[in-house]
This record gives structure tokens, C-alpha cells and sequence, in this order.
């Protein structure tokens, strides 16, 4: 089993859908989650970040985070073309262990 | 600008050559990183730096060589380059511990040819 599952897409909604990202994991000993957006031919750059267990809302994007079930979520809201993009969970064990372990990445489109 | 800033953006090089890429961060952050994203786009850690200090060197051949001369910067040098060698590059750094998330550059994108 990996320790980073995530459904690599392709992914195609409709302009004003709600979108929802997920990942799992096998780690018990992570607890910081972090979601990424990486356009085409762009670096990755950090989205959300929520640490433990619950949600965080920026705006259109709400993160949820699960770890009893070792899940988490992005959730999109009114998604706009703009949001076309590969989101890619990531996540940490804490303090000391520096090393962050990405999902493979979901290429979203979001179609006008 | 405040980020992370690599060079060069594209690299095409024969097998055999040697070639380097820098990374420089002007975050204040003490610890960098160097991720190899293949063409199905996973990223995977390749070295980190915490204060000039190597802290992470997973398994890699050992024709890669970072570098740390400062806390704001870190290279890679790769030697004899391989087909296989060809990817996208990501420097990054981060708070000690990397828990708060990374910064990444724009990538290096490199074809062995």
C-alpha cells in the first residue's frame, strides 16, 4: 500500500460545480495536511494547510481532514474555469521530520 | 519579489554531459529541497538542506550532488547525464521541519537527449 493514495482524474466539471478532492493515507503519524495547485508547467503552490484533524475555509476552498479514517478533502466551490489546474495532497509527520509526501496529483478542468 | 527562484527554466543536454542547477531563496527559510517530478507528475524528495546541513539524501544515484554553500542557496549537480535522468526539477524551502508547507520554484526542466 502506498502511503499517499490519491485518484489521479482526469477530472472534468462543470463551470459553478462543487468540486471534491480526496486523498488517503497509511501513516498514522502524520499531522499536517496541505493541499497544492500546480498549473501546467508551474511549480506547486501551497493552497491549504490544516493541521490535525478538522476543516479550514479560505474562501471557495474548504479543507477537511479525517484522521481517524486517515482521509482528507478538498472541496471547491463555484468552480471556475481558473481552477483547471492538478491539486496534489501532501502531508508531514510534524516537527523534526521535515520530509513532505505528496499524493500523485488530480488534474481537474473545469469547463465554461 | 520575495520566492524561490531556480536556473536555468529549461536544460537540453546530450547522455554524458555534466550540468548544474542553482536555487536560490530569499524567504529567510533554513531548510531547501530538491523534488524530481517524473512525466506522471510524482514529486519525489530527492535531498534537503536544514542550514547548510544535509538532512535528507534518499535513494538517488550518486551522479546527483546538491550543494548548500548558504542557507539561501542550494544546487544540483548531476553527472554523466542519463535519458532517465529527464524530469522536472522543483527546488523549494521551508520553515525547519517543513510541517508549515513548502515554497516551491518554477522547476528546471530537464531532456536528456
Amino acid at each position: 500500500q502506498k502511503e499517499v493514495e490519491q485518484d489521479p482524474g482526469p477530472l472534468s466539471v462543470p463551470e459553478g460545480a462543487i468540486v471534491s478532492l480526496n486523498c488517503t493515507y497509511s501513516n498514522s503519524a502524520f499531522q499536517y495536511f496541505m493541499w497544492y495547485r500546480q498549473y501546467s508547467r508551474k511549480g506547486p503552490e501551497l493552497l491549504m494547510y490544516t493541521y490535525s484533524s478538522g476543516n479550514k475555509e479560505d474562501g471557495r476552498f474548504t479543507a477537511q481532514v479525517d484522521k481517524s479514517s486517515k482521509y482528507i478533502s478538498l472541496f471547491i466551490r463555484d468552480s471556475q474555469p481558473s481552477d483547471s489546474a492538478t491539486y496534489l495532497c501532501a502531508m508531514n509527520a510534524g516537527a523534526g521530520s521535515y520530509q513532505l509526501t505528496f499524493g500523485k496529483g488530480t488534474k481537474l478542468s473545469v469547463i465554461p | 519579489d520575495t520566492a524561490v527562484s531556480q536556473t536555468p527554466k529549461y536544460l537540453v543536454t546530450q547522455m554524458g554531459n555534466d550540468k548544474s542547477i542553482k536555487c536560490e531563496q530569499n524567504l529567510g527559510h533554513d531548510t531547501m529541497y530538491w523534488y524530481k517530478q517524473d512525466s506522471k507528475k510524482f514529486l519525489k524528495i530527492m535531498f534537503s538542506y536544514n542550514n547548510k546541513e544535509l538532512i535528507i539524501n534518499e535513494t538517488v544515484p550518486n551522479r546527483f550532488s546538491p550543494k548548500s554553500p548558504d542557507k539561501a542557496h542550494l544546487n544540483l549537480h548531476i553527472n554523466s547525464l542519463e535519458l532517465g535522468d529527464s524530469a522536472v526539477y522543483f527546488c523549494a524551502s521551508s520553515l525547519p521541519g517543513g510541517g508549515y508547507g513548502y515554497t516551491f520554484g518554477s522547476g528546471t526542466r530537464l531532456t536528456v537527449v
